[in-house]
């Protein structure tokens, strides 16, 4: 069975704070590895990596993959109230013609004035 | 920017009772799929649709659920004679070789 675990589950911090945040995975057929923000509904895209060692950035948020040791982190430099949602790590595994992702648990960040 | 439209927001419906959840996917996007997530819970895979059919279902997607596209553009969820235990947030997802949105959701609730 295919198997996402993303650590801390919740962390707080105070404004201005730099976050990492962790997903390991255990699958089989692996095509991509996605974060996601997940504030009110649904799920909003952040990246999508498929390669080892190479970092997608996208303001104050980058991400990268180990595809060796099966894991990615997403780091947010200087942190905003508005960062406070829950971030989702999901992996992308190709089936029979198809994709699905298989989503961990999330890790609740809440950012603190 | 490209989105993912779902229709209802929110859905109430009696127990027994059949329900269609409707998603417009984003339009060059190849595959589509319906995820849910019950309240405190995480999001979990229902079925995957590429080439006008169905090419991944988990095991919850069970003789229940049925998915349709039935016109080119709109991707539509069926769940027949619901249970209490569907109540969820119901997610539309669509994908291509680089992203993979999703829809704001249907929220179903089952009295």
């Amino acid at each position: 069975e295919d198997k996402v675990v993303q650590s801390p589950l919740s962390l707080v911090v105070h404004e201005g704070d730099t976050v990492t945040l962790n997903c390991s995975y255990e699958v089989t057929n692996f095509r991509s590895l996605l974060w996601y923000k997940q504030e009110k509904k649904a799920p909003t895209f952040l990246f999508m990596l498929t390669s080892s060692g190479i970092e997608k950035k996208s303001g104050r948020l980058s991400s990268i993959l180990d595809k060796k040791e099966l894991f990615s982190i997403l780091n947010i430099t200087a942190t905003q109230t508005g960062d406070s949602a829950i971030y989702l790590c999901a992996v992308e595994t190709m089936g029979a013609g198809s994709y699905q992702l298989t989503f961990g648990k999330g890790t609740k960040l809440s950012v603190i004035p | 920017e490209p989105e993912v439209t779902q229709t209802p927001s929110h859905q109430v419906t009696q127990m027994g009772q059949e329900v269609i959840l409707r998603c417009v996917p984003i339009s060059n996007h190849l595959y589509f799929y319906w995820y849910r997530q019950i309240l405190g819970q995480k999001v979990e895979f229902l079925v995957s649709f590429y080439n006008n059919e169905i090419s991944e279902k988990s095991e919850i997607f069970d003789d229940q659920f049925s998915v349709e596209r039935p016109d080119g553009s709109n991707f539509t969820l069926k769940i027949r004679s619901t249970k209490l235990e569907d109540s969820a947030m119901y997610f539309c997802a669509s994908g291509g070789y680089t992203e993979a949105f999703f829809g704001q959701g249907t929220r179903l609730t089952v009295v």
